[in-house]
């Protein structure tokens, strides 16, 4: 399958508070999950990636992990800032071979409130 | 700035008219990549070439259809518009062949069918 699921669609938070996006993927070869963040008007920018052999990776308030056995990985964002409201994808490779692509899901708006 | 050039920026057209997007890749990166993103549907992947050849394939219409020429930039062609077409079209470039790596995006080519 080539289907890379994103919940939730929409996600509000008060300043401070901590943020959980949430992709599963169905394509068992994939291998590599980067996160792209998007703000209005702009174009899609990555924000932070892992790769299969890695549970967990962490920059300064932002961090993802990764189940492969359940297929599953998220984005949390720490300490959120009005700054960070943007839209959020997830994306997972699909395929093998040099022929693997990008697959996003179809993203997470994200809100923090002052 | 990614670094990455598509032109026009903003297309406005009626349907079944033919329109041509042009990208211009960073400077080094072989591989570029064309997404379709409408409001409901996210980020969607057309259609991948490295080095001058087709790499991967996601849901393109047959109405579209793209290249990379031998410089490396990108033409991405739409024909027999309709307005389910309009959307913002995306160029993004890398240094990978496979869909590894950080994708650089353009700043994207607003379409619009009437």
């Amino acid at each position: 399958g080539e289907n890379v699921e994103q919940h939730p669609s929409t996600l509000s938070v008060q300043e401070g508070d901590s943020a959980v996006i949430k992709c599963t993927y169905s394509d068992s070869a994939s291998n590599y999950f980067p996160w792209y963040k998007q703000e209005l008007g702009k174009r899609p920018q990555l924000i932070i990636d892992i790769r299969s052999n890695v549970g967990e990776k962490k920059d300064q308030r932002i961090a993802v992990t990764l189940n492969k056995t359940a297929k599953h990985f998220s984005l949390h964002i720490t300490e959120t800032q009005p700054e960070d409201s943007a839209v959020y994808f997830c994306a997972a490779s699909i395929g093998q071979g040099g022929s693997e692509k990008l697959v996003f899901g179809k993203g997470t708006k994200l809100t923090v409130n002052p | 700035d990614s670094g990455v050039t598509q032109t026009p920026k903003h297309l406005i057209t009626a349907t079944g008219q033919r329109v041509t997007l042009r990208c211009s890749p960073r400077s080094g990166d072989l591989s570029v990549y064309w997404y379709q993103q409408s409001l409901d549907q996210g980020l969607q992947f057309l259609i991948q070439y490295y080095n001058g050849e087709e790499r991967a394939k996601g849901n393109i219409l047959e109405r579209f259809s793209a290249q990379q020429f031998p410089d490396l930039h990108s033409e991405l062609n739409l024909s027999s518009l309709e307005l389910g077409d309009s959307a913002l079209y995306f160029c993004a470039s890398s240094a990978t062949r496979g869909g590894y790596g950080e994708l650089f995006f353009g700043e994207g080519s607003r379409l619009t069918v009437l």
